[in-house]
């Protein structure tokens, strides 16, 4: 079986632009979760869905981030405008319990 | 509210080693707890975890960890590290209130570190 499927694995953009990470559950998981992670703050939620519902995004740092989960089998994250402090790795995970999977990351550097 | 201490950040032994990962909860039940391991560069993997009856776990790669609900406490152990077990690894306890939902609430993580 396929796991969390992220992309893109490696993002390099400059500030200011517009920037869309995508992730696909593992098939039948009905939760789904982004966590960003950094040296200084460590691995931090940021939103999480419940049948394509968001339940809490508490997480979100501020408002040029947002997420959507259109339907059971895809996510965007995006970030509009980026900055540098944004740069850190994006993790998305799934489950269909109590047990999350994680993908692999996608790692963003803002210039 | 649930919470999640790994008091070592950074922990360093010989190859060949035990090894014992101190992780301690705060949880008003019977909690959902979980050790995952992150190599570098990698994601997440889940090495164990417990719901519930034995107390003493198996999982994968020659780990274990114990349940001590008297001690609010989820220690991983790995009798004989190898090198390759050098990675940062993350204990997490199941939020009660999104059981449902699979939200886990993360400690800070250990990184191990293996001297040959």
């Amino acid at each position: 079986d396929a796991g969390v499927i992220q992309s893109p694995r490696h993002e390099v953009t400059e500030m200011g632009q517009e920037v869309t990470l995508r992730c696909k559950p593992i098939s039948g998981h009905n939760s789904l979760f982004w966590y960003r992670q950094t040296m200084m703050r460590g691995l931090e939620l940021l939103i999480y869905f419940n049948n394509n519902v968001p339940i809490d995004d508490s997480g979100m740092p501020e408002d040029r981030f947002s997420a959507k989960m259109p339907n059971a089998s895809f996510s965007t994250l995006k970030i509009q405008p980026s900055e540098p402090r944004d740069s850190a790795v994006y993790f998305c995970a799934s489950s269909s319990g109590q047990t999350q999977y994680f993908g692999p990351g996608t790692r963003l550097t803002v210039l | 509210a649930q919470s999640v201490t790994q008091p070592d950040i950074h922990i360093t032994v010989s190859e060949g080693a035990s090894l014992e990962l101190r992780c301690n909860y705060s949880y008003g039940a019977t909690p959902y707890l979980f050790w995952y391991v992150q190599s570098p560069g990698q994601g997440l993997q889940l090495l164990l975890k417990y719901f519930s009856g034995d107390t003493l776990v198996q999982g994968i790669k020659g780990f274990e960890a114990e349940f001590k609900r008297s001690q609010s406490s989820f220690n991983l152990r790995k009798p004989s590290v190898h090198w390759s077990d050098a990675a940062e690894y993350f204990c997490a306890v199941g939020a009660s209130y999104s059981s449902n939902t699979g939200k886990l609430i993360f400690g800070q993580g250990t990184t191990l570190q293996v001297k040959p």
